[in-house]
């Protein structure tokens, strides 16, 4: 079990927003640290898709973006498009475990 | 260009001791974090721990704390995952990531090392 928790699937079709939740606590993102997301597609390493919250790295798609509020955050996907079908991830650190958390990943189908 | 690079796939019998490799390169290895995640087939992304190869300083996760040792080799800019007493469940993808900051996120990951333990 993750200590961020994620929905396990969501879908949408082509040109279509869909939204990423990814819900930590007061230990990790309730506490203050930042929350950063990863694509990761079958057969690659992960990619760094949104840091610190909502920053985008150079070659990333301005159709994702990220926030963060209280002690969850979101991923954003407008303008679906097919190869954007993969697994999301959310990070934080946590200072209870003294160690980065992830979520337990979204797999996103484009319909 | 920064860029790791780990050692290929394992395959292991049951209660056999594994080392697997992360080599850096086009940054200045001592002054990042390295991590090592695991990722099981079919499941979700997990931290291992990290290491600080400037002066070696590492941290475990405690849901891997006392069969996994991770080192680095600042001379040759290579970070090392070594795992004990392998079992069936150890059976996964293990990938090594820079840390921009022990609480930050990860910039650069390398290519993941599948290993496969089984009898």
């Amino acid at each position: 079990q993750s200590v961020l928790t994620q929905p396990p699937s969501v879908s949408g079709a082509p040109g279509q927003r869909v939204t990423i939740s990814c819900t930590g606590s007061d230990s990790n993102i309730g506490a203050g640290y930042d929350v950063h997301w990863y694509q990761l597609l079958p057969g690659t390493a992960p990619k760094r898709l949104i840091y610190g919250n909502s920053n985008r790295p150079s070659g990333v798609p301005d159709r994702f973006s990220g926030s963060r509020s209280g002690t969850s955050a979101s991923l954003a996907i407008t303008g679906l498009q097919a190869d954007d079908e993969a697994d999301y991830y959310c990070q934080s650190y946590d200072n209870s475990l003294r160690g980065s958390v992830f979520g337990g990943g979204t797999k996103l189908t484009v319909l | 260009e920064v860029q790791l690079v780990q050692s290929g796939a394992e395959v292991k019998k049951p209660g056999e001791s594994l080392k697997i490799s992360c080599e850096g390169s086009g940054y200045g290895f001592p002054g990042y974090w390295i991590a090592w995640v695991r990722q099981m087939p079919g499941k979700g992304l997990e931290w291992m721990g990290i290491i600080y190869p400037g002066d070696s300083d590492t941290r475990y996760s405690p849901s891997f704390q006392g069969r996994v040792t991770i080192s680095a080799d600042r001379s040759i800019s290579t970070a090392y995952l070594q795992l004990s007493s392998l079992k069936a469940s150890d059976t996964a993808m293990y990938y090594c990531g820079r840390l921009v900051g022990p609480t930050n996120y990860f910039d650069y990951w390398g290519q993941g090392t599948l290993v496969t333990v089984s009898s």
